[in-house]
């Protein structure tokens, strides 16, 4: 079955760096697009961008351009999201998610979430 | 920043029929598809409907929805239980080059 799982919770002092990944098995990793969002508590999931697993082209929200990098290793099927200077705003649960083959931007697949906490 | 907008709340009984509504604008839902996503408490985000009315696999046909123009709904009959959830809509949006989510609805079975 489709699967993706997230790396684990992660606490950081504003202003640092973070790297989350996402190891994808139960179809073949390039053939479906890579999503990265995120989820404050208490408010709606915001999309941040999303990476061509089989081309490597990413895409960022305007909201992240600059700050957020996204990649991949398709020998271990694997996508990673790395967000730099991290802020207390960033506090949020970190989400992978597929693209589906028939709506690009129609996610049918998630991963668990990363909880990521931004507090000095 | 465009968003799409929800009623915060819905509720019904039982077996009842509830509709969901999503408002957007020309650039999001007025130009481009929707989709449905089903959040229960401590989960991850579920997709439960694709380019405006299409159910994935698995998704029962108590779930329904259409769109027209700028904005777009979600039907559930024949309400359960475990459909108390958050339901949230979202279109790809062509003057910020996202995708944008609805508030949220967080449907209660009475």
């Amino acid at each position: 079955q489709v699967q993706l799982v997230q790396s684990g919770a992660e606490v950081w002092k504003p202003g640092a760096s973070m790297n989350i990944s996402c190891k994808a098995s139960g179809y073949t990793f390039t053939r479906y697009t890579i999503h990265w969002l995120r989820q404050a508590p208490g408010q709606r999931p915001e999309w941040m961008g999303w990476v061509n697993t089989g081309k490597g082209e990413t895409k960022y929200s305007q909201k992240f351009q600059g700050r957020v990098t996204l990649s991949r290793d398709t020998s271990a099927s694997t996508a990673y999201m790395h967000l730099s200077s991290l802020r207390s705003e960033d506090t949020a649960v970190y989400y992978c998610a597929r693209g589906t083959a028939y709506s690009l931007f129609a996610f049918d697949a998630w991963g668990q979430g990363t909880m990521v906490t931004v507090s000095s | 920043q465009s968003v799409l907008t929800q009623p915060p709340s819905a509720s019904g009984t039982p077996g009842q029929r509830v509709t969901i509504s999503c408002s957007g604008s020309s650039s999001d839902i007025g130009s481009n598809t929707v989709n449905w996503y089903q959040q229960l408490p401590g989960t991850a985000p579920k997709l439960l409907i694709y380019s405006d009315n299409q159910r994935p696999s698995g998704v029962p046909d108590r779930f329904s929805a259409s769109k027209s123009g700028t904005s777009a709904s979600l039907a559930i009959s024949g309400l359960q239980s475990e459909d108390e959830a958050d339901y949230y809509c979202a279109a790809w949006d062509d003057s910020l080059n996202g995708v944008v989510f609805g508030g949220g609805t967080k449907l209660t079975v009475l």
